[in-house]
Order: C-alpha cells, then sequence, then structure tokens
C-alpha cells in the first residue's frame, strides 16, 4: 500500500538560510499534517491542511510557511534556520474513511549547523 | 489545553512478559486515540486506532483500551518479544474529526532476551 513520501530525508543547513520540505500524501486523502519532533521530545503540531485550505496552526514559528498544492502534495517552508530547529520533521495525512487515522511519512531530519 | 501522561517514562522487562502501558488525558473530548511506536531515530507506525465510541480495539498481540470518560487508555502487549523493544507513543486528537494529535511522551520498552 502507498504510504506517505517524504523528502528530503536528511538536511544540513546552516544558520540563517532556508530550507523546504515537502510531502507527498497517500492518495485520495484530503488532510495533511505537520509535527515537529525536537531531540528527546514527543511530536508538536505545527499546522494542517484539508482539501488545500489551512484548518489549523499550532507552535509554528512566524519564521515558517506551508502550503498545499492543487496535486495535494504540501510544502513545509523555513527560513533564518536556527540552531533550535534543528529536529526530525513529520507530515501525516488522513481521510474521513478510514475515520481520520493519522499515518505518518518517515520524517526529514534537518540539522542546522 | 489537553494534556497527555503516559506512565512508565520506562520499562524494562523479561522476554515473554505481558505488559501495560497507561495514558492519560485531560480533555475528554476527543475523537480518536491513538497507539504508535517509534524506533530509534525513526518514523512513527499506528499500532491501533481507537474511536470515541468504542471501548477497545485488537491487532495480533496488542490490544488497546480507551475509557474516555475517566481520560484513560490502556496498551496490553502479550507475550513481548525483544523486536517489541521501541517507544510506544500515545495521542488523541480533538473533539471535531481531523484535527491535531496531541503526543504524550512515550513510554520507552526494552523486552531483554
Amino acid at each position: 500500500a502507498a504510504g506517505v513520501i517524504q523528502s528530503p530525508r536528511h538536511l544540513i543547513k546552516e544558520k540563517r538560510e532556508t530550507a523546504t520540505l515537502k510531502c507527498y500524501p497517500i492518495p485520495r486523502h484530503d488532510t495533511v499534517y505537520w509535527y515537529q519532533q525536537g531531540p528527546g521530545q514527543d511530536p508538536q503540531f505545527l499546522i494542517s491542511f484539508y482539501e488545500k485550505m489551512q484548518s489549523d496552526k499550532g507552535s509554528i514559528p512566524d519564521r515558517f510557511s506551508a502550503q498545499q498544492f492543487s496535486d495535494y502534495h504540501s510544502e513545509l517552508n523555513m527560513s533564518s534556520l536556527e540552531l533550535g530547529d534543528s529536529a526530525l520533521y513529520f507530515c501525516a495525512s488522513s481521510f474521513r474513511e478510514s475515520s481520520y487515522e493519522q499515518y505518518f511519512g518517515p520524517g526529514t531530519r534537518l540539522t542546522v549547523t | 489545553k489537553q494534556e497527555v501522561t503516559q506512565i512508565p517514562a520506562a520499562l524494562s522487562v523479561p522476554e515473554g512478559e505481558n505488559l501495560v502501558l497507561n495514558c492519560s488525558f485531560t480533555d475528554s473530548a476527543i475523537y480518536n486515540l491513538q497507539w504508535f511506536r517509534q524506533d530509534p531515530g525513526k518514523g512513527l507506525t499506528s499500532l491501533l486506532l481507537i474511536q470515541s465510541s468504542q471501548r477497545e480495539q485488537t491487532s495480533g498481540r496488542l490490544n488497546a483500551s480507551l475509557d474516555k470518560s475517566s481520560g484513560r487508555s490502556t496498551l496490553y502487549i502479550a507475550a513481548s518479544q525483544p523486536g517489541d523493544s521501541a517507544t510506544y507513543l500515545c495521542a488523541v486528537d480533538g473533539e471535531t474529526s481531523g484535527s491535531r494529535l496531541t503526543f504524550g511522551e512515550g513510554t520507552q520498552l526494552t523486552v531483554n532476551p
């Protein structure tokens, strides 16, 4: 079965640089979520989209933005990167017919040096 | 604000034991509760989803129960194996379908051969 795809899997950036993370949800899924997991921490919700419209916003810094495109893939754009942005970034998707069970991608490990 | 607590934080058991992981949440207005498994540095694998109208779900050696009114869930693992060693995370969403997940800090399980 198809899973959530994230790219790149690993990313190394320097402070003040920008990064773009991509997420391809499971086909037919209508909701996409982004989570951030710092070292030794539980995942924290950043933002979600339902049918390409932003549906919820969590503790996402103003330096970050996200959008969902017409083909349902989503991108998380991160600017002015800080050392504290180093984390695993997960994308998840869900849809009504599976009771909105969230399926997670493998994550993108971002390291800011 | 929803808060999720998992007890114990860490657990070490000999192979073959049955064990119980506990999860509690402060706001009983949830749509779903999910249990995940996470291996070190890896993604989140969904183990079981319990809808708010359900009392329990079973998958193989795993059984999860939900008492929504008291804000509690348990994950029962039967006949534990070394391959079960991982961090187990409990997560709840909100009152409406497709809403964000709030995670507990996880239980780190080690099953010794």
